[in-house]
């Protein structure tokens, strides 16, 4: 079965710091894998896609198979990134979501 | 127009009622889908329509009635729904083919009384 798992409920940061937010994966094929973001009263939006490697707002994730993890970092975090985040994983149609992680970053 | 449109943004209605959350989306998709997302929960798949076809449903009660008119527009039709329904309920649509990002609308915050 696909699963998404999201260790961390919530994490805090200062503005400046580094930022990873973990996430695995359980799947037996070719993963598709995204990170969602929903900022405070707002909807759910792409933040970026591991097939198209791209960086986002500073934001990068990277695949990796052995460890089947996604995890999405940020070498220096800004107030404005404070959202919750969702990893999720893209098979037949379904979106499998983890639990999602909340990033506060303090001033 | 790279939104997905959803109406009402919020719904309370009495357990005995009849009523329908709307979708709309213009940007050609073919797949939508209803999520359920309860507060501090990730969303949870609901119905995935292909082609105006139902393809998926995730063994959803039958008090919940999905509905897809056209390729424009999705609903999602409830009747005598019960209080641990409440949640927000979320549309989606995407194209209709592997790895593509899925766009979501606002939501509807439906309260059951």
């Amino acid at each position: 079965a696909q699963r998404v798992t999201q260790p961390e409920k919530l994490l805090s940061v200062f503005k400046g710091a580094p930022v990873e937010l973990k996430c695995n994966y359980s799947y037996s094929g070719s993963p598709e894998l995204f990170w969602y973001v929903q900022y405070s009263r707002q909807r759910l939006q792409l933040l970026l896609r591991h097939i198209s490697r791209e960086s986002i707002k500073g934001f990068t994730a990277d695949l990796n198979k052995g460890e089947t993890s996604f995890h999405l970092k940020k070498p220096f975090a800004q107030e404005e990134d404070s959202a919750m985040y969702y990893c999720a994983l893209e098979y037949r149609y379904k979106f499998y979501f983890g639990s999602g992680t909340k990033l506060n970053v303090k001033p | 127009d790279t939104e997905v449109t959803q109406t009402p943004k919020h719904l309370v209605m009495g357990m005995t009622n009849k009523k329908s959350l709307k979708c709309e989306q213009h940007m050609g998709h073919r797949a939508m889908y209803w999520y359920k997302q309860k507060a501090k929960k990730p969303p949870e798949l609901m119905f995935v329509y292909s082609y105006e076809k139902l393809s998926i449903n995730e063994s959803v009660p039958s008090r919940f009635s999905p509905e897809c008119p056209n390729s424009s527009l999705l609903n999602l039709h409830l009747h005598a729904l019960q209080p641990e329904d409440s949640a927000l309920y979320l549309c989606a649509s995407s194209l209709d083919r592997p790895n593509t990002e899925a766009f979501f609308g606002q939501g509807t915050r439906l309260t059951v009384v």
